[in-house]
């Protein structure tokens, strides 16, 4: 099956900081989606994105389809932000997600 | 309020038991999914289903059973096969396959 990695593993920011998150992916795909979930462990979609680049406030995602990875931004980073960001993939070949292993960020006051 | 609703929120087991997770969805979506997430790690696919009165397995179907009798209920049965059944449960849902997809809270399964 389709091989999803996530990097990097952990972050740790300052509150006000900028960070980068990346998804990298084996197989071509029919959609990404980026998640976010919290410490209670809530998952929230955060972006729909087979393709292109799409904003929702201080987060906006980038996904490259043709060179098979996707990068998520956060910017101006809150605590609030803080928990386990996933991407997940679905293959061209079926009607399922596949998750990475999820990037755990932590930011301080 | 729309949305996916999952009970109970925590749940305890003997070893040897059966135990059945409720997923109870009013988004009228026609796909419904169950995940497993275990400490630190991703979520891995146990079944899902596209339409009433059929599902398919996913990753790690064994030691579960699914049904799908209405489009908005989607029950997980954790059987006494499953070896290491303590795990975070999450039941999700989209409008149809390879769509948007949106978790409820969640279900903790510990085996006592």
């Amino acid at each position: 099956g389709i091989q999803v990695e996530q990097s990097p593993p952990d972050l740790i920011l300052q509150e006000g900081a900028n960070s980068t998150l990346r998804c990298n992916f084996s197989d071509s795909v029919n959609n990404l989606q980026w998640f976010h979930q919290n410490p209670w462990g809530q998952l929230i979609n955060l972006f729909y994105i087979p393709s292109g680049t799409k904003q929702n406030g201080r987060l906006s995602a980038t996904t490259v389809a043709t060179e098979r990875y996707s990068l998520l931004y956060i910017s101006s980073s809150q605590t609030t932000d803080s928990g386990v960001y996933f991407c997940a993939v679905e293959e061209t070949s079926g009607s399922r997600l596949t998750f990475g292993e999820g990037t755990q960020l932590t930011v301080n006051p | 309020d729309g949305g996916i609703t999952q009970s109970p929120k925590y749940l305890f087991r003997k070893e040897g038991q059966n135990v059945t997770l409720s997923c109870e969805q009013n988004l009228n979506h026609d796909a419904m999914y169950w995940y497993r997430q275990d400490p630190g790690q991703g979520l891995r696919l146990i079944y899902y289903s596209q339409i009433v009165n059929d599902f398919q397995k996913g990753d790690i179907a064994e030691g579960y059973s699914v049904s799908r009798e209405k489009k908005e209920s989607f029950p997980l049965t954790v059987t006494s096969a499953q070896k290491n059944p303590t795990a975070f449960y999450l039941c999700a849902s989209s409008r149809y396959s390879g769509n948007t997809i949106y978790f409820g809270e969640g279900s903790w399964l510990t085996v006592v």
